[in-house]
């Protein structure tokens, strides 16, 4: 089983609409949790940490559920502009890496 | 990331070849990262350098070499024994560790190709 798995995609959806990826992770010791938006061909950038309470920014909120090991980002209100990857980003436990996974693809369309 | 720079943005090598990914941040940060991306694939830890003077293999280091003289700066080889060089190259800085995990933040990168 992979450290971190999510569904590549990619998710078609109009504008307007709430969209929700997950995100597995292997390893139950793990407590960092983070997600990243990366547009084509640039970096990834921070998008919010995910909490163990879940917390929310704007239209994004994320969610940790710790039981079935994976975390979740949901965009609400969807805007042409969030057209990216997403990609989520856990630590390995007793190690200073974040283990990345390969990303899922959002395109929001007219 | 403002405070991370890497350069070149694109650079080709030829065979045989061993060439120099440059990555400075004026963060303060502790730990630096090189990363590479294939496409449709995730990044792949190549070294990490958590404090001056030490760096360690990430899960792909082969046919890379790394130095951390200088808080500030953390370039990467790519060597002649890397075979399948060409990648987006990814530079990333964080505080540390020290409890909780912080996160990540990233240069723009380095796009090599093979000539």
């Amino acid at each position: 089983r992979k450290e971190v798995e999510q569904d590549p995609g990619p998710f078609n959806v109009p504008e307007g609409a709430t969209v929700a990826f997950n995100c597995t992770y292997s390893n139950s010791a793990s407590q960092s949790f983070f997600w990243y938006r990366q547009d084509c061909r640039k970096e990834p950038k921070l998008l919010m940490s995910v909490y163990s309470s879940g917390n929310e920014d704007g239209r994004f909120t994320a969610q940790l559920n710790r039981a079935s090991q994976y975390i979740s980002l949901l965009i609400r209100d969807s805007k042409l502009s969030d057209s990216a990857t997403y990609l989520c980003a856990v630590n390995r436990p007793n190690t200073d890496k974040l283990i990345f996974g390969t990303g899922t693809r959002l395109q929001v369309f007219p | 990331d403002g405070g991370i720079t890497q350069s070149p943005k694109y650079l080709f090598r030829k065979e045989g070849q061993n060439v120099t990914l440059s990555c400075e941040q004026n963060l303060n940060h502790d730990a630096m990262y090189w990363y590479r991306q294939d496409p449709g694939q995730g990044l792949r830890l190549i070294y990490y350098s958590q404090i001056v003077n030490d760096f360690q293999k990430g899960d792909i280091a082969e046919g890379y070499s790394v130095s951390r003289e200088k808080k500030e700066s953390f370039p990467l080889t790519v060597t002649s024994a890397q075979k399948n060089p060409t990648a987006f190259y990814l530079c990333a800085t964080g505080p540390g560790t020290g409890g909780a995990y912080q996160p990540q933040h990233f240069g723009d990168g380095t796009r090599l190709s093979i000539l």
